[in-house]
C-alpha cells in the first residue's frame, strides 16, 4: 500500500542552522507530494506542494525537490528561526483519489 | 479564506459512553475527512465522504462512525468510547480531484478527547 516516512522526531536546533528533515515514499500511482506544518494549538496547514516529478516547491524559505528516482521529497531550509518551530508532515495524494496519506511528524524546535 | 470549525474543541468522557464531534465547512468543499493525530503514528484517516448522507471508511474505522447529514456538516460518533481513543481529532474539506488536478486539505483546529 500506499506510505510515507520521515525524520523522526523531536529535532532541536539553533537560530540560523540549516534544517533537513528526510521523507521517502511508496505507491505504484502518481502522486502529488506535500508538506504541511502544524503550529500549537491549530490544525495541520499547507506549507507547498509539488505535482509532477524532479520539480521543486517553495514557500517561506523551505523548499523540497519531488525526485522521482528516489521517491523522495526532503525539506530543507538553510537557516531557521524560532517561529519555525512546528510539527511538519510530509504527505502524498494519488492522482484520481480522495485520500491523503501522512507520515508521522517531525516536530521541530528552535532555540533562539 | 477557507474555514472549518470544529466543536466541542476539548473534551472529557467516560469509558462506554457515547461521543459526538462535530465539524462544520463554510468552503462549499464535497469532501470531508475525520483525521485522528497520536504521538508515533501522525495523520490516520477513520472516515471520509464526498456527498451528503453518503460516508466511507478511511484506514482506521474501527469502532467509529460517521454522519454527513449535509455538505457543510460531518460528525464522528464513539458509541462506546473507550480508553485507546484518547487523541487529538482534526477534521478538514476539500475539493474532488479530477483527473490531473490536486487540490489541498483545509483542516479545523482540532477536539482533544480524553476517555476516562
Amino acid at each position: 500500500g500506499d506510505s510515507v516516512t520521515q525524520t523522526e522526531g523531536p529535532v532541536t536546533l539553533s537560530e540560523g542552522t540549516s534544517l533537513t528533515v528526510n521523507c521517502s515514499y511508496e505507491t505504484k500511482q502518481y502522486p502529488t507530494l506535500f508538506w504541511y506544518v502544524q503550529y500549537p494549538g491549530e490544525g495541520p496547514q499547507l506549507l507547498f506542494k509539488v505535482p509532477k516529478a524532479n520539480e521543486k516547491g517553495s514557500n517561506r524559505g523551505f523548499e523540497a525537490t519531488y525526485n522521482k528516482e528516489a521517491t523522495s521529497f526532503h525539506l530543507q531550509k538553510a537557516s531557521v528561526q524560532e517561529s519555525d518551530s512546528a510539527v511538519y508532515y510530509c504527505a502524498l495524494r494519488n492522482t484520481g483519489y480522495q485520500n491523503f496519506y501522512f507520515g508521522k511528524g517531525t516536530s521541530l524546535t528552535v532555540i533562539p | 479564506e477557507a474555514a472549518v470549525t470544529q466543536s466541542p474543541r476539548s473534551k472529557v468522557a467516560v469509558t462506554g459512553g457515547k461521543v459526538t464531534l462535530s465539524c462544520h465547512q463554510t468552503n462549499n468543499h464535497d469532501y470531508m475527512y475525520w483525521y485522528r493525530q497520536d504521538t508515533g503514528h501522525g495523520l490516520r484517516l477513520i472516515h471520509y465522504s464526498y456527498v451528503a448522507d453518503s460516508t466511507e471508511k478511511g484506514d482506521i474505522p474501527d469502532g467509529y462512525k460517521a454522519s454527513r447529514p449535509s455538505q457543510e456538516n460531518f460528525s464522528l460518533i464513539l458509541e462506546l468510547a473507550s480508553l485507546s481513543q484518547t487523541a487529538v481529532y482534526f477534521c478538514a474539506s476539500s475539493e474532488p480531484t479530477p483527473w490531473g488536478s490536486q487540490n489541498t486539505l483545509y483542516f479545523g483546529a482540532g477536539t482533544r478527547l480524553s476517555v476516562l
